[in-house]
């Protein structure tokens, strides 16, 4: 079956640091995949997404480019803020049928001042 | 708008108890999904319902799980004689009927199962 792996966490870095989260999945067919942020006390909210092999995802300074030949869709940001500090979950969905989400374990991210 | 609601927060009950969980959708959202997230099995499908179609009821764990939907609008997920095991945060998502690739899902807030 489907299944997403993403590094384990904790991540800790500086305030302005590079952020690279790996993520790499095992699907059937070409699914889209998806970077969802939990942040401290609230619920999951989307983050970015991208539907086909070679695009890219970005939002908030955040990006992920689907890359169908490593099986992968790393999240990266060029300087992470303290309120970046969450937990980041990969997801992917087949694109027919029920669409359900499978996610990764998640990576928690904590960013000093 | 009114996002994803989902009720009780918080709910604690004893071992071999019943529990039901409420989860208002968006309004107009066609697609409803639950999940389940706990420390052991992190973040996993339990049940989809599209419209007026019957249920994807794969992702369930056990027959003591069980959920509906009335009228395509608000759900019920019960969980029937409950175990330590089912502890956990029961998340709400909708989405609209789209073709094609999967559109964003919206979470609820969740409600948090604790059984003592």
């Amino acid at each position: 079956g489907d299944s997403v792996t993403q590094m384990e966490g904790p991540v800790t870095l500086s305030e302005e640091a590079f952020l690279t989260i790996n993520c790499t999945y095992t699907a059937t067919g070409y699914p889209s995949l998806f970077w969802y942020v939990q942040y401290p006390g609230e619920g999951l909210q989307l983050l970015l997404k991208a539907t086909k092999a070679d695009d890219k995802g970005s939002n908030k300074g955040f990006e992920a480019t689907y890359r169908k030949e490593t099986t992968s869709f790393h999240l990266e940001k060029g300087s992470v803020q303290v309120s970046d500090s969450a937990v980041y979950f990969c997801a992917l969905s087949g694109n027919t049928g029920r669409r359900a989400l499978t996610f990764g374990s998640g990576t928690r991210l904590q960013v000093q001042p | 708008g009114a996002g994803v609601s989902q009720s009780p927060s918080n709910k604690v009950t004893e071992k071999g108890k019943d529990v039901e969980l409420r989860c208002d959708p968006i309004s107009g959202h066609t697609a409803l999904y639950w999940y389940r997230q706990s420390l052991g099995q992190g973040l996993e499908f339990l049940i989809y319902f599209q419209g007026n179609s019957a249920p994807d009821k794969s992702g369930l764990p056990s027959d003591r799980f069980s959920a509906e939907r009335t009228g395509g609008s608000v759900s019920t997920l019960t969980i029937q004689r409950t175990q330590q095991e089912d502890s956990a945060v029961y998340l709400c998502a909708s989405s609209p009927a789209r073709t094609g690739a999967p559109v964003e899902q919206y979470f609820g807030p969740g409600t948090r199962l604790t059984v003592t």
